[in-house]
C-alpha cells in the first residue's frame, strides 16, 4: 500500500512571495489533515478535511493561508503572502476515518528568508 | 492549559535500558491514543494506537493508558540506538470545540547511548 505523498519535500521563498504544497492520500482513506510542525515543536492542525469537506480549520490563519481539497482525494495548501514565521515543516497525514490512526507523509520543509 | 502536556526532554540512556515516556492531558473525551517516532528530517510513523484503557504490547514496546488520571505511557525495552528519535504521544476524540481532531503532544527526544 502506497503511503502519503507530498511535494516538494523542500521550498525556499522569500518572504511576502506565495508557496503552495501538494498532497495525496492513502487510497481510500476519506481524512485529510495539514499539520505545521515548527522546529522542536509537535505538529499543530492547520486543517482537517472529512471528504471534500472541511471539519476543523479552527488554527488556520485564513488571511494568508487556504487550502482545498478536491474530489475529496489530492489536497493543496497555500500561503499567501509567507511571512518569516511560517518556517516550518507542513505535514499531510491520512486516516480512514475520524477517531483512527492518521498516517504521515515525508512533509514539506518551507524556509522563508 | 494545553490540552496535551509531554516533557520535551532531551533524554539520554544507555543501550538495553527501560525507557519511559509520559503524556498527560487535560480534555476527557479523548478515546483514541496513539504513539509516533519521528526520525530528523522524517513525517511522524505510527507506533502505536491504542483505544481507552489499558495496555497494548508490540515486541519491545508497551502503551499503557490510564483514563482515570488522564496519562499515558510508552515504555520501551531493551532500547537500541535506532530507537533514537523523537517520540510525540497524539490523542482524538471530540475536542472542546465539538468536531473530532487529533491532536499532539510536543514531542520527547530520546538518545540512546552505545
Amino acid at each position: 500500500e502506497a503511503g502519503v505523498a507530498q511535494s516538494p519535500r523542500y521550498k525556499i521563498i522569500e518572504k511576502r512571495q506565495s508557496v503552495a504544497f501538494w498532497c495525496n492520500p492513502i487510497s481510500g482513506h476519506a481524512t485529510l489533515y495539514w499539520y505545521q510542525q515548527i522546529l522542536g515543536q509537535g505538529p499543530k492542525l492547520l486543517i482537517q478535511f472529512q471528504n471534500n469537506g472541511v471539519v476543523d480549520d479552527s488554527q488556520l490563519p485564513k488571511d494568508r493561508f487556504s487550502a482545498e481539497r478536491l474530489k475529496g482525494v489530492d489536497s493543496t495548501l497555500k500561503i499567501q503572502p509567507a511571512k518569516l514565521e511560517d518556517s516550518a515543516v507542513y505535514l499531510c497525514a491520512s486516516s480512514s476515518s475520524l477517531n483512527t490512526e492518521a498516517f504521515f507523509g515525508q512533509g514539506t520543509r518551507l524556509t522563508v528568508v | 492549559q494545553k490540552e496535551v502536556e509531554q516533557d520535551p526532554g532531551p533524554l539520554s540512556v544507555p543501550e538495553g535500558a527501560i525507557v519511559s515516556l509520559n503524556c498527560t492531558y487535560s480534555n476527557s473525551a479523548f478515546q483514541y491514543f496513539m504513539w509516533y517516532r519521528q526520525y530528523s528530517r522524517k513525517g511522524p510513523e505510527l507506533l502505536m494506537y491504542t483505544y481507552s484503557s489499558g495496555n497494548k504490547e508490540d515486541g519491545r514496546f508497551t502503551a499503557q493508558v490510564d483514563k482515570s488520571s488522564k496519562y499515558i505511557s510508552l515504555f520501551i525495552r531493551d532500547s537500541q540506538p535506532s530507537d533514537s528519535a523523537t517520540y510525540l504521544c497524539a490523542m482524538s476524540g471530540v475536542s472542546n470545540f465539538g468536531n473530532e481532531k487529533l491532536t499532539f503532544g510536543t514531542g520527547t527526544r530520546l538518545t540512546i547511548i552505545p
